[in-house]
């Protein structure tokens, strides 16, 4: 079945850009999500990229899709103590609504 | 407020009790959807609805019920509640896209002893 992965935690100081990544198994795929989740709170999306880009940019978010590899990333620039949250990427394939998460990568921001 | 609410916020209970877990949006969107969230394993979708009417599974189904009666109410049903059951529960609902933003509930704390 499908699988998406991530790695569980990530901790960077404030300014720097981080990267958070994820794999995912399914190659029909047709959109992919990146969700943000602050402590005690329901999941926010972020932003998300349809299967035949290769990039989209919004404001200080970058993502990246490398298809062939079933790769995507999720990069943060000038990163800072309230983007320290639990961030999740998604996805949903062709002919259904079904959503597959990951597993959440909790990135720790360090003044 | 355009918002998404469940209740209850937190619920302890017992096993074999039957439950519901009340969700209910004010956005008019078609599509809603329950999720569970577990430590490591992130969240999983259990059951989802395309319309009054329509639902169908996600990846975890057993054990839950739904129902969509009304475009606004999408209520979650424990028939008869197990520990594996034990979980942080959330509901979400967007307009009918793919690409449309889906919108979270505060979530749910549910405890099984």
């Amino acid at each position: 079945g499908e699988d998406v992965e991530q790695s569980l935690f990530l901790s960077v100081r404030e300014g720097d850009s981080s990267v958070i990544n994820c794999t995912y198994t399914d190659s029909s795929s047709t959109y992919l999500y990146w969700y943000k989740q602050e402590p005690g709170a329901g999941l926010q999306l972020l932003t998300y990229i349809f299967s035949n880009m290769d990039m989209k940019q919004d404001q200080r978010l970058t993502v990246l899709l490398n298809k062939k590899d079933k790769h995507l990333s999720l990069r943060i620039a000038d990163t800072q103590t309230g983007d320290s949250a639990i961030y999740f990427c998604a996805e949903t394939t062709s002919g259904t609504y079904k959503y597959i998460f990951g597993t959440g990568t909790r990135l720790k921001v360090l003044a | 407020e355009a918002q998404v609410t469940q209740n209850p916020r937190y619920l302890i209970t017992v096993t074999g009790k039957k439950l519901t877990v009340t969700c209910s949006q004010n956005m008019n969107h078609e599509y809603m959807s329950w999720y569970r969230q577990d430590p490591g394993l992130g969240l999983r979708q259990i059951y989802y609805s395309m319309n009054v009417e329509v639902t169908d599974k996600g990846d975890v189904p057993e054990g839950y019920k739904v129902s969509r009666k009304e475009k606004r109410n999408f209520p979650l049903i424990l028939e008869s509640p197990s520990p594996n059951q034990t979980s942080l529960y959330f509901c979400a609902s967007s307009f009918a896209g793919l690409a449309d933003t889906q919108y979270f509930g505060p979530g749910t704390r549910l405890t099984v002893l």
